[in-house]
């Protein structure tokens, strides 16, 4: 248990539906991030947030809609996403001053 | 931030020390070397990190080289568990800063 909560575990959605993924931090940290690994690949950093403020977006298509209404949650709102989306997309929070990075079991999605 | 070169695999047998091996050469003073594990599928997992010094913690050994441009992270007593992919990462703390994933280093403990 590493402090930060996925939901859900695991997501089946076709390509019109909308979706939501959740991230919940327990830890007090100021900064959060979305991660996507598709299969065989390193993991690639898609939003920043920083005291609720967005403060990186790595060119995701907007198909990805993230929101952070307070520093303890994170969503990424997901709609007319297409088969290549299909990943695993990890959340992650951390302090400052500390450095670590702490990272959720995520989400396995498939887009069909 | 700074990059790193990780061979793509390795093999240990169990009960045995694993070391895993990072080229940082073009480290910045103000960076940390960071490593990270993640066992297959799941999210992955802060092991150790250290400035210049050599670190230990319950779970590995860091050993950074005086010009601090390789490091080494070390299993003392590797187990089946220890099974996954291990990532050296350079980053500067003090800000919101990402880590940035390569491809790094497949460790499999072998009976």
């Amino acid at each position: 248990e590493t402090g930060v909560t996925q939901t859900p575990r695991h997501l089946v959605m076709g390509m019109t539906n909308k979706k939501s993924l959740k991230c919940e931090q327990h830890l007090g940290h100021n900064a959060m991030y979305w991660y996507k690994q598709s299969a065989k690949k390193p993991l690639e950093l898609m939003f920043v947030y920083n005291f609720k403020e967005q403060t990186e977006n790595n060119s995701v298509p907007s198909r990805f809609s993230p929101e952070c209404p307070n520093s303890s949650h994170l969503f990424l709102h997901l709609h007319t996403l297409q088969p290549e989306d299909s990943a695993l997309y990890l959340c992650a929070s951390s302090q400052d001053k500390e450095g670590r990075v702490y990272f959720g079991a995520g989400t396995r999605l498939s887009v069909l | 931030d700074a990059k790193t070169t990780q061979p793509p695999s390795m093999d240990c047998a169990e009960g045995r020390a694993a070391n895993l091996p990072c080229n940082h050469s073009t480290i910045s003073g103000n960076e940390y070397v960071y490593w990270y594990r993640q066992i297959h599928s799941q999210g992955p997992q802060y092991i150790i990190h250290g400035l210049k010094n050599n670190e230990t913690n319950e779970m590995a050994s860091l050993i950074i080289t005086e010009d601090r441009k390789s490091s080494t992270l070390i299993l003392p007593h590797a187990t089946l568990r220890d099974t996954a992919v291990y990532y050296c990462i350079v980053r500067v703390v003090g800000t919101a800063s990402k880590l940035t994933f390569g491809t790094g280093t497949r460790l499999q403990v072998t009976l």
